[in-house]
Formats: structure tokens, sequence, C-alpha cells
């Protein structure tokens, strides 16, 4: 069975400060999809990024960037240079295909991330 | 452009009574529709999903339901609540192979 692993439960950190979140994933499909999502205090989730398991390129989106790696089955996350407006819950997410072609996703516990002024 | 709208956003109901929630989803047809719950203090799971009108598949054995009358209309329900139905419950749609978006979530308090 899909499973996601956030260890962290809660990091805590002053502005300005880089911060990786870490994310473990176990799976046994040979083609699934990596999602990390933001969920404000507003608790909405926010879709940060998308990631197929055949592409092992690291990304970089502004201050975020992904390091997706097969061999460790890990899928981490850093913001680098954090401000106050990066707090929120953040998670990982796995797909897990349904009937029809439906993504389903498989969340990890979430991290909570503070930014301290 | 695709927007979904989930309402309530805020509702207290008191143990045994019904519930409905309504998602809807504008700008895309036949998207995948999901309805996930976040319990307090953990991840999401989630409950139902549709890939068309009627179609329904059940994720987790509980209290609720759910149908799809139209194509872009996915509806929570329970007959009769309990206290663990208690959550932040959010409808998301997709299509195959893309990521989900998710709408602003409806807190429940069972009461």
């Amino acid at each position: 069975a899909q499973k996601v692993t956030q260890a962290q439960t809660e990091i805590s950190v002053v502005e300005k400060e880089d911060v990786t979140l870490d994310c473990v994933y176990e799976t046994r499909d040979t083609t699934y999809y990596l999602f990390w999502y933001k969920q404000p205090p507003s608790g909405e989730l926010v879709f940060l990024i998308r990631r197929n398991s055949f592409d092992e390129q690291n990304e970089i989106s502004g201050r975020y960037s992904w390091n997706f790696q097969k061999s460790t089955s890990s899928f981490n996350f850093t913001i680098t240079a954090s401000q106050v407006v990066d707090s929120a819950v953040y998670f990982c997410a796995l797909s897990d295909e349904g009937v029809g072609g439906a993504q389903k996703l498989v969340f990890g516990q979430g991290t909570r991330l503070t930014i301290n002024p | 452009s695709q927007t979904i709208h989930q309402w309530p956003a805020t509702l207290v109901q008191p143990v045994g009574s019904p519930l409905s929630l309504e998602c809807t989803v504008e700008g895309t047809s036949n998207p995948n529709l999901y309805w996930y719950r976040q319990a307090a203090g953990r991840g999401l799971q989630l409950l139902f999903y549709s890939v068309g009108i009627g179609q329904i598949s059940s994720e987790v054995p509980q209290n609720l339901s759910a149908s799809r009358p139209q194509d872009r209309q996915f509806i929570l329900s329970s007959k009769k609540l309990l206290l663990s139905d208690s959550g932040f419950y959010l409808c998301a749609w997709g299509t195959a192979g893309t990521e989900a978006f998710f709408g602003q979530g409806t807190r429940l308090t069972v009461v």
C-alpha cells in the first residue's frame, strides 16, 4: 500500500533561514506522482509542485526547491531565505491510481512550519 | 479558468442530524471529483471519489455517503451525524495524471 511519511511534525525557524521539509514515500508502483501542497491558516490546500517518478531532476521555483531521490524514496522540499508568509502546514502526497484513472492522493501527516520574525 | 466552490464554510450540527455538503466545479467537463477529510491535527484522508455522473467509489467505510447528480456537482451526505464526523472537509477536482485542485473547505463541528 502507498504510504507517505513526514517525520517532522513541527519546525520553527527565524526569518531568512533556510529550511528543509522531509518526505519519504513507499510504493510498489513503477509510475507514480509526488506532490507538495501548502495549507495556510485559512485552510485551503494550495498546490505547489507535481513530480513524475521518471523525472528525477531537481526543480527550483524562486525560493522553493525540491529534491527527488528515487534511490532513497525521498522528495524533500527546501525554502531558501524563509519569510513569515511561508508559515503554514505543508503536505507531501503520493498518487494512487483509482478506478477510471482517478488520481487518489495519499498524504503524509504534514509539517507545521513557523517562521518567526 | 477552472474554479471550485464549496459550501458552507463552517457548520455546527447536533449529533443525529443530517448533513449535506455541496461542491461544484466550473470551467471544465467530466472532472474527477474527490472528498477528503482532515481530522483535527491529522493528515488528509480520501473519503470518496467519482469519475462520472452516478459513479461513486468509497475509500473508507463510515457514516457518510456521496453522490454525483450532475457532471460538475459532488455532494457529501449523512443521515445521522456522529461526534466522530467532526473535521475539515475538502472537495477537490482533477483529471487523469494531473494535480488535484482543492476547494476552500467546510469546517464541520458535531456537538
